[in-house]
């Protein structure tokens, strides 16, 4: 079992959908990271956080350090939003999952 | 544009070739990485380093050395590699320094290299 467990591996929805996408992690952690890699392979930081909630325009990550769990929203999605989505837990020795591919139909 | 550049983008090597990747950070970081991402697996850790010094090799094997002149530049230099180490190969940047891996930055990555191994 790796460390770090992402669910759905593969997600497609509809333009205008409420996505959700879920990391699970097993040991304590000093900040949970999640990226966005688009086609291509760049990879984008989109949050960083060890306790709480943070928005970004459409998007909200949240992490329950008691559950060990984070969770990445986009609200009124956009087929723009299609990409892989990585959350990854440590400081500078980042351990990742194995992202989840998010396809927004027009 | 994430401020950290990679070259080349694309590279063919033979097993017996030696190449170099190169990376360079225009973001006054002071941390730099390698990582590697190989088809239906995780994105992998292999090196880290804090004002030029490797604090973290993550049990890479020894054809793939890094070398980190300044804290601006970042080398991944290859010979006799296998081709399962065809990979993207992805240089990143954070703040950071010695002694302060316990704090968490956000990272910067660069576009990555394509390899593949003949």
């Amino acid at each position: 079992k790796n460390e770090v467990e992402q669910s759905p591996q593969n997600l497609t929805a509809q333009e205008g959908e409420f996505i959700t996408i879920n990391c699970s992690y097993s040991v304590g952690i000093s900040a949970l990271h999640w990226l966005q890699q688009h086609p291509g392979g760049g990879i984008v930081s989109l949050f960083m956080l060890s306790s709480g909630k943070k928005k970004h325009g459409r998007l909200i990550a949240t992490i329950n350090i008691q559950e060990k769990h984070s969770s990445l929203h986009i609200t009124a999605s956009h087929p723009r939003d299609s990409a892989v989505y990585i959350c990854a837990k440590g400081a500078q020795k980042l351990v990742f999952g194995q992202g989840t591919r998010l396809t927004i139909n027009p | 544009e994430t401020g950290v550049t990679q070259t080349p983008r694309h590279l063919v090597m033979g097993m017996t070739n030696k190449k170099s990747l190169k990376c360079e950070q225009h973001l006054g970081h002071n941390a730099m990485y390698w990582y590697k991402q190989s088809a239906k697996k995780p994105l992998e850790l292999m090196f880290v380093y804090n004002f030029k010094e490797q604090t973290e090799n993550n049990s890479v094997p020894s054809r793939f050395s890094p070398e980190c002149p300044n804290s601006s530049h970042l080398f991944l230099h290859l010979h006799t590699l296998q081709p399962e180490d065809s990979a993207l190969y992805l240089c990143a940047s954070s703040q950071g320094g010695q002694g302060y891996t316990a704090f968490s930055y956000e990272q910067y990555f660069g576009p990555g290299t394509r390899l593949t191994v003949t």
